[in-house]
């Protein structure tokens, strides 16, 4: 079973442009999130996906940051304009069903990352 | 607002002795906790929940509701051990809308800062 992919691993750059993050989750995962580590910071959650829609977005830091999941199946995490702060490492993780006892007992699969470097 | 404290940022043992990672967390309703772990140049993966009261790799994690604690032990820990451990957290939500409504997911971890522990031979 191939895990959850992430593109690009790393990113460069320049404050001001736009750079676009791919997630593909495990085929079959309703449960699509993303999560941010930023330098010498814990990591904190941006969204949650159930299939297409967004079940809760309390994370993301501010409108500079869009997040799809066209279809339910991956998902893209555009943030335009960037900016310094942006700086960090974006996970994806996924996870199955979206019902409690329906086999979603927590377990999240995580991508191993997308680097992004804003200069 | 849920927090989960990871005091230690480095610890070091030598391989045989016990090792103890602590984690506390606050949090006003029932919580979920959880174990994550990386190992070097690998993603970071689940290494046990506090649901299942399982051992996993010989690791085995207590819920202590009244210190708010789940720490994390092995009595002899293994060179194969070195790597970040995160606690988390994770808080039930409500599926709340269309056809996922009634349902609960937890998803939303809060995670602590990590640990990396260091096994010397």
């Amino acid at each position: 079973e191939a895990g959850v992919t992430q593109f690009p691993s790393h990113s460069v750059i320049e404050k001001g442009q736009t750079v676009t993050l791919r997630c593909d989750p495990i085929s079959g995962h309703d449960n699509l999130y993303w999560y941010r580590r930023v330098m010498g910071k814990e990591i904190k959650f941006l969204l949650h996906f159930v299939k297409e829609s967004k079940q809760d977005e309390s994370g993301m830091p501010n409108n500079r940051f869009l997040a799809e999941r066209t279809g339910g199946t991956y998902s893209t995490l555009k943030v335009q304009p960037a900016e310094l702060e942006d700086s960090g490492v974006y996970f994806c993780a996924s996870s199955r069903g979206g019902l409690a006892g329906g086999g979603n007992t927590g377990e999240l699969f995580f991508g191993e990352g997308s680097r992004l470097t804003v200069l | 607002a849920q927090r989960v404290t990871q005091p230690e940022k480095l610890l070091s043992v030598f391989k045989g002795a016990p090792v103890e990672l602590k984690c506390n967390y606050s949090y006003s309703g029932s919580p979920e906790l959880f174990w994550y772990v990386q190992y070097s140049r690998q993603r970071l993966q689940l290494l046990l929940r506090h649901i299942s009261r399982e051992s996993i790799k010989g690791f085995t994690a207590d819920l202590n509701k009244g210190e708010t604690s789940f720490h994390l032990k092995k009595p002899f820990a293994q060179e194969e051990d070195s790597a970040m451990y995160y606690c988390a957290l994770g808080t039930a939500l409500p599926l709340g809308r269309g056809r996922w409504a009634g349902g609960t997911s937890y998803g939303k971890l809060t995670f602590g800062q990590g640990t990396i522990l260091t096994v010397h031979p």
